[in-house]
This record gives structure tokens, C-alpha cells and sequence, in this order.
């Protein structure tokens, strides 16, 4: 079963827009991780959150972790034509398996 | 640096027919993983390793069988192909508890 789910499944915007896009799971977890993927590649690492951490920031990438609610955000600002691909949160769960769980993932469309 | 590859990168298989999956890292990365992907599936993993000689089941392992030999190469096989094995499969390798690295995957239709 897929512990993270993204939320909206698709997203369409206008160059120069924030994205926002929104990740929920289900048990504890050691950290959250998303990830983009372009149409025909394979996923890319964007940044990684550890559970005793709230936010974190990477370029005009801005992650928020709330662990009461078991949710994630992951905010593009100033969205770009190239920022469009696939967006998915994976969880590591707690308890030392080491083997993250993926969502199904946001589609996020960025028209030019 | 090549990160992490595959091959073949598209198949097509008929019914019944066997084929192997290769994957191979060149990161010393001691996790590999094999998940497919389907259209609102997102990544189901079907096997992993979490060292050179050990492989663990995954969400949906049926029907596919697993190496790990070397390290540095992770196997995916198919040992009686079905059409709902069409799929794109991605290995993805990682040092325990750091984000992954992904192939390109290998896109295989099974008629």
C-alpha cells in the first residue's frame, strides 16, 4: 500500500505562478522526500526533510513538515514552462526499514 | 558519472516469454531497488536489496524473481511474462536512509 499521497493529482498553472502541492501519510516517519520526474526519465531527488525539522528551503523550492498532522507541502514559487513534470513525496517510515514508500503523485502543468 | 543504469530501455515480450532486467550502479551504494510504475499507480516496489547477496520482497513481487550478486548489479527477471506485466520498470539504487538515485527505466510492453 502507498503510504504518501499527493494532493492535487494535477495542477495547471501560468509561468510565473506559485505551486503548491500537498502530501499526506498515514504512520510515523524518519524523513520525507520529494522527488520530480520529467515525461520518459526517471525520478530526480529534490530535497529531503527529517522528521525534527518544519521547513526547509532549496532555490525557489520551499518544503513545510507537519508531523501532528502527518502531512508535507512542497512549494515551487515563480513557476517556470520547465518546471513541468511529475512531483511525488516519499516516505521513510520510522522503525529502521530504510525503504521509502511513494505516492501517487502531483502532475504539475506550467503553460508558457 | 553514469549514476545508475539500465538495459534494455524498451521490450517487447510475447506471453510465456522470459527476460532478464539489468540494473547496474557505480556509486558503492549498498540499497537497490526495483519498482514498476503504471498510469495513477505511482512506484509500487516489487524487490529490494539492502547488500551484496541479499534480496526482501517487496509491495507487488509475484511473478518476478531478483539477483544481487555483485554489488554493483541488480537483476529483475521475468520467468513467464503476462500482459499485466506491461509496465515501466525503474531500479534505483541509495546508502541507507539517503534519498535515491533512479534510472531512466525500461519500458516493456507483453503481448
Amino acid at each position: 500500500s502507498q503510504q504518501g499521497e499527493e494532493d492535487p493529482q494535477a495542477l495547471s498553472i501560468q509561468e510565473g505562478e506559485n505551486a503548491t502541492m500537498n502530501c499526506s501519510y498515514k504512520t510515523s516517519i524518519n524523513n520525507l522526500q520529494w522527488y520530480r520526474q520529467n515525461s520518459g526519465r526517471g525520478l530526480v531527488h529534490l530535497i529531503l526533510i527529517r522528521s525534527n525539522e518544519r521547513e526547509k528551503h532549496s532555490g525557489r523550492l520551499r518544503v513545510t513538515l507537519d508531523t501532528s498532522k502527518k502531512s508535507s507541502s512542497l512549494l515551487i514559487t515563480a513557476s517556470r514552462a520547465a518546471d513541468t513534470a511529475s512531483y511525488f513525496c516519499a516516505t521513510d517510515p520510522a522503525g529502521g526499514s530504510y525503504i521509502p514508500t511513494f505516492g501517487r503523485g502531483t502532475s504539475l502543468i506550467v503553460h508558457p | 558519472n553514469a549514476g545508475v543504469t539500465q538495459t534494455p530501455k524498451f521490450r517487447v515480450l510475447k506471453t510465456g516469454q522470459s527476460m532478464t532486467l539489468l540494473c547496474a550502479q557505480d556509486m558503492n551504494h549498498e540499497y537497490m531497488y526495483w519498482y514498476r510504475q503504471d498510469p495513477g499507480m505511482g512506484l509500487r516496489l516489487i524487490h529490494y536489496s539492502v547488500g551484496e547477496g541479499t534480496t526482501a520482497k517487496g509491495e507487488v513481487p509475484d511473478g518476478y524473481n531478483v539477483s544481487r550478486l555483485k554489488k554493483q548489479n541488480f537483476l529483475l527477471g521475468l520467468e513467464s511474462a503476462a500482459p499485466s506485466q506491461t509496465s515501466v520498470y525503474f531500479c534505483a539504487s541509495s546508502q541507507q536512509t539517503q534519498p535515491q538515485h533512479f534510472g531512466d527505466g525500461t519500458r516493456l510492453s507483453i503481448l
